[in-house]
């Protein structure tokens, strides 16, 4: 069994400050990462993709990846209300033909 | 018009009834997908498809089944319903060349 772990929260922070959210993952051969954003009652949406190592930024948001560490990290910079939601991280299994979720992180902003 | 499409939205049934949910797609991918969502517990793959011979079982098909009809289409199924069935369940496609998963809007299953 695969496993993507996150802190399931919930995470509070003010608006205007930085939410982090955190992702481990036990398959040492993923190669793609993502970060999808699910309202209640929605589906989810992608938020980012990373493949490699390093930071990739995409507005007020930045994924981290390191793969020695198997760890995947997403900011959220200015943080909004509207950024209140739950946070999903998956990973592609080694074959490329599956993706795992983690049970995703509940991120609220306080106005 | 969404680009994947899920019938029925929400639904009640009764223990052992056999239940279809149904997904169409419009985005051109091969690639279809089934996901059952509880809370707390994240999204689990159902089945899997990357073409219309091609099915694969994920981490918890017992007691499901699926066709995939058309590139577009791509059905799952509850041949006996019970009530640990219940949630809700998600349809998505991917692009192969990213990954990236595009879900439905999903279908709320009750079964009492």
């Amino acid at each position: 069994q695969k496993e993507v772990e996150q802190n399931s929260g919930p995470l509070s922070v003010p608006e205007g400050a930085i939410a982090s959210l955190n992702c481990t993952y036990s398959d040492r051969g993923s190669q793609s990462f993502f970060w999808y954003r699910q309202y209640s009652g929605k589906s989810p949406e992608l938020i980012m993709s990373i493949y490699s190592n390093g930071d990739k930024e995409d507005g007020r948001f930045t994924a981290q990846l390191n793969k020695a560490s198997q760890y995947v990290s997403l900011l959220i910079r200015d943080s909004q209300p509207s950024d209140s939601a739950t946070y999903l991280c998956a990973v592609n299994s080694d074959t490329g033909n599956q993706f795992y979720f983690g049970t995703g992180t509940s991120l609220t902003v306080i106005p | 018009d969404a680009d994947v499409t899920q019938t029925p939205r929400n639904r009640i049934t009764k223990t052992g009834k056999r239940i279809m949910l149904e997904c169409s797609q419009t985005k051109g991918h091969d690639r279809m997908y089934w996901y059952r969502q509880d809370p707390g517990l994240g999204l689990q793959l159902i089945y899997y498809s990357f073409d219309v011979k091609d099915i694969n079982k994920g981490e918890i098909s017992d007691g499901y089944s699926v066709s995939r009809q058309a590139q577009a289409k791509f059905s799952l199924s509850l041949e006996s319903a019970i009530p640990n069935q219940t949630a809700l369940y998600f349809c998505a496609t991917s692009d192969q060349g990213t990954g990236e998963l595009f879900f439905g809007e999903g279908s709320r299953l009750t079964v009492l």
